[in-house]
């Protein structure tokens, strides 16, 4: 098993449709990010956590929320998807002993028509 | 407004030659620099790191240059094989534990035969 997996791998949604995309982990890292991946733009930070009762916004959070159920997971929801959500996320985690390295998920592509 | 700029899209290498990746940044609060590697359907991967009290880097085939005064570092790997094909991207994060990594917008390798 994958130490980080993000469920779905690949979603189609209709705009204005609530979506909720997971990641769970077996890392034991206590911290979790969420990144989204455009053509040209590279990896922008959405949301991250450094545990369960913190929870930051990134550089791009409007148009989406976060929960941290447990430290191993951390779920992004779209509450109303709109057409230039349409990207590939991505989930990481880290631990703060060694903060800069990053374990990433295999990715969720999500288009929104 | 893009902190950490990787001002080629896409490179073009033939197997055995030198790939070179480069990468600038705008905030002079940066000083933990790496490089993450990502094959298609897959994350990004840790590849190779570098702490701004040094110049250089090395990992087997891959080197990393950092040039503090001009906000450039530089991804070397010599020789290329055609397993580098990959986009790879440049992170930098500032000091300190409560830090995150800001990546740059990618550059695809392709080594050819």
């Amino acid at each position: 098993d994958a130490d980080v997996t993000q469920t779905p791998r690949n979603r189609i949604t209709k705009t204005g449709k609530r979506i909720m995309l997971e990641c769970s982990q077996t890392k034991g890292h206590d911290r979790m990010y969420w990144y989204r991946q455009d053509p040209g733009l590279g990896l922008r930070l959405i949301y991250y956590s450094f545990d369960v009762k913190d929870i930051n916004k990134g550089e791009i959070s409007d148009g989406y929320s976060v929960s941290r159920q447990a430290q191993a997971k951390f779920s992004l929801s779209l509450e109303s998807a709109i057409p230039n959500q349409t990207a590939l996320y991505f989930c990481a985690t880290s631990d703060s002993r060694d903060w800069y390295g990053y374990t990433f998920g295999s990715g969720t592509r999500l288009t929104v028509v | 407004d893009q902190q950490v700029k990787q001002n080629s899209p896409s490179l073009s290498v033939q197997e055995g030659r030198i790939s070179i990746l480069n990468c600038d940044y705008t905030n002079s609060m940066f000083d933990y620099f790496l490089w993450y590697k990502k094959y298609p359907a897959e994350g990004p991967t840790f590849l190779i790191s570098i702490s701004s009290i040094k110049d250089k880097n090395e990992d087997g085939r891959f080197t990393v240059f950092l040039n503090k005064s001009a906000k450039h570092l530089s991804l070397h790997i010599v020789p290329s094989q055609p397993g580098d094909s990959a986009v790879y991207f440049c992170a930098a994060s500032g000091s300190g534990t409560a830090s995150k990594l800001t990546f740059g917008t990618g550059t695809r390798l392709q080594v050819t035969l």
